[in-house]
């Protein structure tokens, strides 16, 4: 398996660009998520899905759009970028057995707006 | 409201001293419990995790944490500190179905 693969690593773009970050699981995994990691901010939540068709708003949502239409793939869509929105952007996925879940992260995509 | 508080940003220790990482929360219910490093560059790697049960859980690498409900504690712990350590070391609580709260990560820094 390959786990959570995030494509690109690294994206430079101008302000009022837009972009879609691709994330991709193989473990057959309902839940996925996205998270932006800011210095001295830890991890924050930006969209999840529990399942094809079904995404749902987090802790920092604007500015961003997801479609989740196959269990497999969630991307990232950033409307028109802003310096704001430089970050690290983690994609995660998890399961849910015997009522535990355990998250697993891919290795992120470095994002600078200018 | 539900929160998880790493209250050192920074941990410098020597090599082979023992290290202890702090995390607190706050969480209505029984929480699931995770710790996770993430080396310069890399995505987040689970160290170990807690659902329930035996209160001190092992993880990969030589750590261990242990819960302790009364004090809202899940504090990371390793005998001997090697120097591939040196890593960003985050908390982070299940905070109801496919949701999770993350501290704000504790940097360690290892001397030789």
């Amino acid at each position: 398996n390959a786990g959570v693969t995030q494509t690109p690593k690294f994206q430079v773009l101008k302000t009022g660009q837009s972009m879609t970050l691709q994330c991709a699981q193989d473990m057959n995994h309902e839940y996925m998520s996205w998270y932006r990691q800011d210095p001295g901010m830890g991890l924050r939540l930006i969209h999840y899905s529990v399942g094809a068709g079904i995404t749902d708003q987090g802790e920092v949502p604007n500015g961003y759009n997801v479609s989740r239409s196959t269990t497999e793939d969630f991307p990232l869509r950033l409307l028109s970028a802003a310096p704001s929105q430089t970050s690290v952007y983690f994609c995660a996925s998890s399961y849910r057995g015997d009522g535990k879940e355990t998250q697993y992260f891919g290795p992120g995509t470095r994002l600078l707006v200018l | 409201a539900q929160s998880v508080t790493q209250p050192d940003i920074h941990i410098t220790v020597s090599e082979g001293a023992s290290l202890e990482l702090r995390c607190n929360y706050s969480y209505g219910a029984t929480p699931y419990l995770f710790w996770y490093v993430q080396s310069p560059g890399q995505g987040l790697q689970l160290l170990l995790k807690y659902f329930s049960g035996d209160t001190l859980v092992q993880g990969i690498k030589g750590f261990e944490a242990e819960f302790k409900r009364s004090q809202s504690s899940f504090n990371l712990r390793k005998p001997s500190v090697h120097w591939s350590d040196a890593a960003e070391y985050f908390c982070a609580v299940g905070a109801g179905t496919y949701k999770y709260i993350f501290g704000t990560g504790t940097r360690l820094k290892v001397l030789a």
